[in-house]
């Protein structure tokens, strides 16, 4: 399997509910980020994490919880979500730490999230 | 603030037709620039990028950006559109150096007539 990965690709859940979005990739990358998709909004940045270590959270709620165990794994957990929430979550990929070259994102095909 | 403009939500061409649609940026120094393109219910496909060197850079699907620094422009353009790219495309800047942290445009969406 190559490129980024994300499952589930679709997501109902209620207010009251915990899940986790995983996100996986085949690149060798050493970045990897959470961005949302609602309808009517730009793509926003959620998360970013370069070398395991998240250096990025733009103002996200506490609702949203990610872990990155390692380089080529990546989860966004849920829990008490509201509606608003419902979104396209995209997951994405690149290669570049520091002042080194950077390179293009790859995405996955995202989780279309449902909150009801 | 870092910004992106794409000030047409919509765009409408005939099968054949050419195509340009805009981009425009605020931003403190010279960023990296993308455009990705998303089909419905899919991931974003990168189509092409300008790190630097030559202005006009040439992506897939037949698809060649210019950026003019002057007017902080990143125009994507295609000289014959097929139907198949009928579609969502996002301009996009990032930071040159260190991770992507990239910053969107509301995007424009393409509709194709046969």
């Amino acid at each position: 399997e190559t490129g980024v990965t994300q499952t589930p690709r679709h997501l109902v859940m209620g207010m009251t509910n915990k899940k986790s979005l995983k996100c996986e990739q085949h690149l060798g990358h050493n970045a990897m980020y959470w961005y949302k998709q609602s309808a009517k909004k730009p793509l926003e940045l959620m998360f970013v994490y370069s070398l395991e270590e998240r250096v990025e959270n733009n103002s996200v709620p506490s609702r949203f919880s990610p872990e990155c165990p390692n380089s080529s794994h990546l989860f966004l957990h849920l829990h008490t979500l509201q509606p608003e929430d419902s979104a396209l979550y995209l997951c994405a990929s690149s290669q570049g730490t520091g002042r080194t070259a950077n390179t293009e994102a790859f995405f996955g095909q995202g989780t279309r999230l449902t909150v009801v | 603030a870092q910004s992106v403009t794409q000030p047409d939500i919509h765009i409408t061409v005939s099968e054949g037709a050419s195509l340009e649609l805009r981009c425009n940026y605020s931003y403190g120094a010279t960023p990296y620039l993308f455009w990705y393109v998303q089909s419905p219910g899919q991931g974003l496909q990168l189509l092409l990028k300008y790190f630097s060197g030559d202005t006009l850079v040439q992506g897939i699907k037949g698809f060649e950006a210019e950026f003019k620094r002057s007017q902080s422009s990143f125009n994507l353009r295609k000289p014959s559109v097929h139907w198949s790219d009928a579609a969502e495309y996002f301009c996009a800047v990032a930071p040159s150096g260190g991770y992507n942290k990239l910053i969107f445009g509301a995007g424009t969406r393409l509709a194709v007539h046969p």
